[in-house]
């Protein structure tokens, strides 16, 4: 399976500012996920990143409040703008396993915003 | 539409007690994949088992288990003589085909609280 390096793993940020998050796969991957769990609650995917083309953004994401970034295939990032105490969150990337049918997780940033 | 149902929210058991983890889906395609992760306090996912559509047989690895019914859509996970170790929050996950770039849908998670 592929690791995946995720950072920061978690922060405290001030309302108003903006996070970037950065996901960094060992081997090439044609998709990327990025999901927000809430505290307490179940995940939710963000967005799917493919390399050289816009990223997709599920119903209720949108690109100016989450932008995504995929520079090549083996890293992308995550920005959280503007963020407000709601943004407080669990953010955790994702791709698919090397056998096409698994789906392999960062470790998670941990998001608190005051 | 996709959808994964944990109905226990919360599971409190006491140490070397078995105890099983309800999931029941929902999906329109005949192929399809069921998941079960583990997310411990620190945070991470992690992956414990994947079960495609066309194979209903159980599995056991050590002290887990699981059984797929597709009767009633139902891909339950049973821990063995629990652990404090054992302690997270357990996901079920569905996903379609992944190769045609289907995501995992997820259930609401069931947080297992084992104690000394």
């Amino acid at each position: 399976s592929a690791v995946i390096s995720q950072k920061p793993s978690r922060d405290i940020c001030q309302r108003g500012t903006s996070l970037t998050i950065q996901c960094q796969v060992d081997s090439q991957v044609t998709m990327m996920f990025w999901y927000r769990q809430q505290p307490g609650q179940s995940l939710t995917l963000i967005a799917t990143a493919n390399q050289g083309s816009e990223a997709t953004y599920e119903s209720g994401f949108v690109i100016d409040k989450f932008p995504i970034s995929r520079p090549n295939l083996t890293f992308s990032t995550l920005t959280v703008s503007n963020m407000s105490p709601e943004d407080s969150s669990i953010y955790l990337c994702s791709v698919r396993q090397g056998d096409g049918f698994g789906y392999t997780f960062g470790s998670g940033t941990r998001l608190t915003v005051v | 539409a996709q959808k994964v149902t944990q109905a226990q929210t919360e599971i409190s058991v006491v140490e070397k007690e078995d105890v099983t983890l309800d999931c029941v889906y929902e999906t329109r395609d005949t192929t399809y994949y069921l998941f079960w992760y583990k997310q411990p306090p620190s945070g991470e996912l992690v992956f414990l088992i994947r079960r495609n559509s066309f194979d209903e047989q159980n599995e056991i690895s050590g002290r887990y288990s699981w059984n797929f019914q597709k009767s009633t859509s139902s891909f339950n996970f049973t821990i063995t003589a629990s652990q404090v170790v054992d302690s997270a929050v357990y996901f079920c996950a569905l996903s379609a085909d992944p190769n045609a770039g289907n995501m995992l849908t997820f259930g609401g998670g069931t947080r297992l609280m084992v104690k000394p």
